[in-house]
């Protein structure tokens, strides 16, 4: 089966970019999925096809794909991006969603 | 918009079958081209797919849960529902309902969740 990979944790000062990835074989061939979820609440999109932004999301988060490596970027850090963040894609070879294990932000 | 609400008991005894329902509101559960998903995390871990099921009856389900899942929609009650056969403790975790927004092109598909239900947890324990 499908298997993508997240880094447990990234750390980040207030105001810089925060970057998590996704690795996955030939990730750059499928569509990625990032959603936020912060302690106690269900995961919110915040993006979507790669690169989408959803209604509502700030602009400071954006997203890219190729190759074997999708990344989620997150500009000019807020205390309130803390939060676990996890990658998504449909793996057609065995129809059904795979998850990344998740990405734990700090904002230090 | 459209909101989902996980409903169930929270409490299902070992080897006995654990069964939710998910109740859409703002809009109807037939319209668009949606599948609704079941996906669940326990306490502490990642998220983990469970299954779909588009409002045709069509389902997909996570290879590792196929044998023991069964997912279906009663479009009059504007509802979808989970069953979860032979639970053991490591099926204890908080349960997610959501849209699952379904496109295909050649040989792939994008495939993504949006909004979420609340979440509810069901614990499986005599």
């Amino acid at each position: 089966s499908y298997v993508l990979t997240q880094p447990p944790s990234v750390s980040v000062a207030p105001g810089q970019t925060a970057r998590i990835t996704c690795g996955g074989n030939n990730i750059g061939s499928k569509s990625v999925h990032w959603y936020q979820q912060k302690p106690g609440q269900a995961p919110v999109l915040v993006v979507y096809d790669d690169s989408d932004r959803p209604s509502g999301i700030p602009e400071r988060f954006s997203g890219s794909n190729s190759g074997n490596t999708a990344t989620l970027t997150i500009s000019r850090v807020e205390a309130g991006d803390e939060a676990d963040y996890y990658c998504q894609v449909w793996d057609s070879s065995s129809d059904s969603v795979v998850f990344g294990g998740g990405t734990k932000l700090t904002v230090l | 918009q459209v909101q989902l609400q996980e409903s169930g008991p929270g409490l299902v005894k070992p080897s006995q079958t654990l069964s939710l329902t998910c109740t859409v509101s703002g809009g109807s559960i037939s319209s668009g081209s949606y599948y609704w998903s079941w996906i669940r995390q326990p306490a502490g871990k990642g998220l983990e797919w469970i299954g779909r099921i588009y409002t045709s009856g069509s389902t997909n389900y996570n290879p590792s849960l196929k044998s023991r899942v069964t997912i279906s929609v009663d479009t009059s009650k504007n509802q979808f529902s989970l069953k979860l056969s032979s639970v053991t403790a490591a099926d204890t975790a908080v349960y997610y309902c959501a849209r699952n927004w379904a496109y295909y092109y050649g040989s792939g598909s994008r495939n993504w969740f949006d909004p979420w239900g609340q979440g509810t947890l069901v614990t499986v324990s005599s």
